[in-house]
């Protein structure tokens, strides 16, 4: 079975610039999370999405920070405009539903913000 | 609001040494607790998981014990070996008004292991 998938690894944008990032979910999983962890510390969530409602997104900065998951499978993560401080890995994870408390993580996309 | 808290690192054992990474917590309900390892570049793993009070999680030698009395679930293994160099973070799990899960992590423990 295919574990999570998160694309790019790697990203490296100047300043300002509009970046996002994707995660396919474990097949099956109904509840997909994305965490963001700064370097040195554990995750932090930033949204949760059941199927394609986003029903947790208290810790999601609005003013910069978008996502979709218009279908209820991939997700699509979305700065705009990118600051030095965003610099930090975006983790994606699922689970099969939200009252399975066990998730199951991808590789992560580390992102440098210059 | 729920917490966890560990031991600061980087933690350096030679191989072969035992391994202790204490890990304790702040909850208001009954978590579950987790272990999960980050190897260099790679995203989180879950290593072992405990639901409830007394249980053990077990997993490729690690072990822990989930301690009510103390809030504590440390992580321990008899003999670390240098794949063991890793990242080492421990977590809880605790149900929501709305039922949902959400995972509280502390800030990470660095091990590594010299040959």
């Amino acid at each position: 079975e295919a574990g999570v998938v998160q694309s790019p690894r790697y990203k490296i944008i100047e300043k300002k610039q509009p970046v996002a990032f994707w995660c396919n979910p474990i097949s099956g999983h109904n509840t997909l999370y994305w965490y963001l962890q700064n370097l040195g510390q554990g995750p932090e969530l930033l949204i949760r999405y059941e199927n394609e409602e986003a029903v947790d997104d208290s810790q999601l900065p609005k003013d910069r920070f978008s996502a979709e998951r218009l279908k209820g499978v991939d997700s699509t993560l979305k700065i705009q405009p990118a600051e030095l401080g965003d610099s930090a890995v975006y983790l994606c994870a699922s689970s099969w539903t939200y009252e399975y408390n066990e998730q199951f993580f991808g590789p992560g996309t580390r992102l440098t913000v210059l | 609001g729920d917490s966890v808290t560990q031991m600061e690192g980087p933690v350096t054992l030679s191989e072969e040494a035992f391994l202790t990474i204490n890990c304790t917590y702040t909850a208001t309900g009954y978590p579950s607790l987790f272990w999960y390892v980050q190897y260099p570049g790679e995203g989180l793993q879950l290593l072992l998981k405990a639901t409830k009070a007394d249980d053990k999680g077990s997993n490729k030698g690690f072990e822990a014990t989930y301690r009510k009395e103390t809030t504590s679930f440390h992580l321990e293994k008899g003999s670390v070996q240098v794949s063991d160099s890793a990242v080492y973070f421990c977590a809880l799990s605790d149900k929501s008004a709305d039922s949902s899960y959400k995972l509280i992590f502390g800030s990470g423990t660095r091990l590594l292991v010299r040959p």
